[in-house]
């Protein structure tokens, strides 16, 4: 089945301890992003990827870090989370044919008190 | 310039009426507008698209009409049913320049029966 898989699914942590949300789709996709949902908000893009070794910033980058050393994992990097990244986050993934096409995984509901 | 502006931020329809959503975009160079549909406690998944060289595009109930030269797009429900009351995103892009899918707030969808 084409998929989008995150992990873990929900994560409950404290300010200041290092934490990585996984990202895997088994679609063969080069593009891949990872966005964040707050109320009133709606979708916002903390970083995309283009291809492998290809990374940039969307419009919410601060406070995070990605890579994406093989093309099927693009995980999402906070090193030291601070209670105003509590939100929802999802990746997303693309073919590089189409990068408006995206397919979504089942989100991370992160909180950090 | 990146932004896309959605309207209403919430709606309220008995089973049966239309729903319509607009959205209005700044940048000329976005050239694919989808929408995404998302249902509480899952990933947005990509329900209709459209190119700018179309005025209208349709899919079963769900229809976009595209203006371009007024810079605004929406999508219209007919025959509304409950199981469509989700949130609707519309999202811009511009395929082959910077490829940042940019979002709408979104609109939550409500159907009564």
């Amino acid at each position: 089945e084409a998929q989008v898989t995150q992990n873990p699914r929900y994560l409950i942590t404290v300010t200041g301890k290092k934490l990585t949300v996984t990202c895997s789709q088994n679609m063969n996709h080069e593009y891949m992003s990872w966005y964040r949902q707050d109320p009133g908000l709606g979708l916002r893009q903390i970083y995309y990827s283009m291809n492998v070794e290809v990374t940039d910033k969307g419009d919410v980058p601060e406070g995070y870090k990605v890579s994406r050393k093989e093309k099927r994992n693009f995980p999402l990097i906070l090193e030291s989370p601070s209670p105003n990244q509590t939100s929802l986050y999802f990746c997303a993934s693309s073919p590089h044919t189409s990068p408006g096409e995206q397919y979504f995984g089942p989100g991370t509901r992160l909180t950090v008190t | 310039q990146q932004q896309v502006k959605q309207s209403p931020q919430s709606l309220i329809v008995q089973k049966g009426g239309i729903s319509i959503i607009n959205c209005a975009y700044e940048n000329t160079a976005f050239d694919y507008f989808p929408w995404y549909q998302q249902f509480p406690g899952k990933g947005p998944a990509l329900l209709i698209a459209i190119r700018p060289d179309v005025s209208e595009k349709k899919e079963g109930r769900f229809t976009i009409s595209f203006n371009k030269s007024a810079k605004q797009f929406s999508l219209h429900i007919m025959d509304s049913q409950p199981g469509d009351s989700a949130t609707y995103f519309c999202a811009a892009i511009s395929q082959g320049g910077s490829e940042k899918l940019v979002f709408g707030k979104g609109t939550k969808l409500t159907v009564n029966p």
